[in-house]
């Protein structure tokens, strides 16, 4: 079984809906993070998390907003949906014990918005 | 502010040709600088780091090495296989801002059989 999982991997929306993104990990870590991956730009980070109660804005948060349910469940919601969000969502996992930098991916959910 | 940055591809080669993919950075501090790997329709897994300077990382074949003097982390590849075809991705992290970690915007590679 995959260690950090998201779903749904594929979603098709309409402009203005609220949709909800959701990352699983059964490997224990403290440290979530959500990107966004387009085309030419790499991966940019939307939102993190140290722990439960530690809530960070990434680089491009603006639209955006997160849960942090448990240690094993961070959410990505996008309140109103609009076509500049259409991407490539990952979600990443870490924890302390490891050099910063290495993280852990989930296989992505691949968002178009109408 | 810290910075990635490596070459734009696509990268075509032919099966075992020689590969490089130059990869520099612009850091306060000292940096510990990763490739990740990114296969078809899959997330990314790392592929190999170095935490200071000198240090070469290696796996599956690739190699790079930590170049404080001239900001660089090249990763390389004697003998390429049609299986490597994928998407890499250079990224550093700085010790002294544990917030997140900085991503070039990947290269893409094909290998031709």
């Amino acid at each position: 079984d995959a260690d950090v999982t998201q779903t749904p991997r594929n979603r098709i929306t309409k402009t203005g809906k609220r949709i909800m993104l959701e990352c699983s990990q059964t490997k224990g870590h403290d440290r979530m993070y959500w990107y966004r991956q387009d085309p030419g730009l790499g991966l940019r980070l939307i939102y993190y998390s140290f722990d439960v109660k530690d809530i960070n804005k990434g680089e491009i948060s603006d639209g955006y907003s997160v849960s942090r349910q448990a240690q094993a469940k961070f959410s990505l919601s996008l309140e109103s949906a609009i076509p500049n969000q259409t991407a490539l969502y990952f979600c990443a996992t870490s924890t302390p014990g490891l050099p910063l930098g290495e993280q852990f991916f989930g296989p992505g959910t691949r968002l178009t918005v109408l | 502010g810290n910075s990635v940055t490596q070459m734009e591809g696509p990268v075509t080669l032919s099966e075992e040709a020689f590969l490089t993919i130059n990869c520099t950075y612009t850091a306060t501090g000292y940096p510990s600088l990763f490739w990740y790997v990114q296969y078809p329709g899959e997330g990314l897994q790392l592929l190999l780091k170095a935490t200071k300077a000198d240090d070469k990382g290696s796996n599956k074949g690739f190699e790079a090495t930590y170049r404080k003097e001239t900001t660089s982390f090249h990763l390389e590849k004697g003998s390429v296989q049609v299986s490597d075809s994928a998407v890499y991705f250079c990224a550093l992290s700085d010790p002294n801002r544990d917030d997140k970690i900085i991503f070039g915007k990947g290269t893409r590679l094909h290998i031709l059989p």
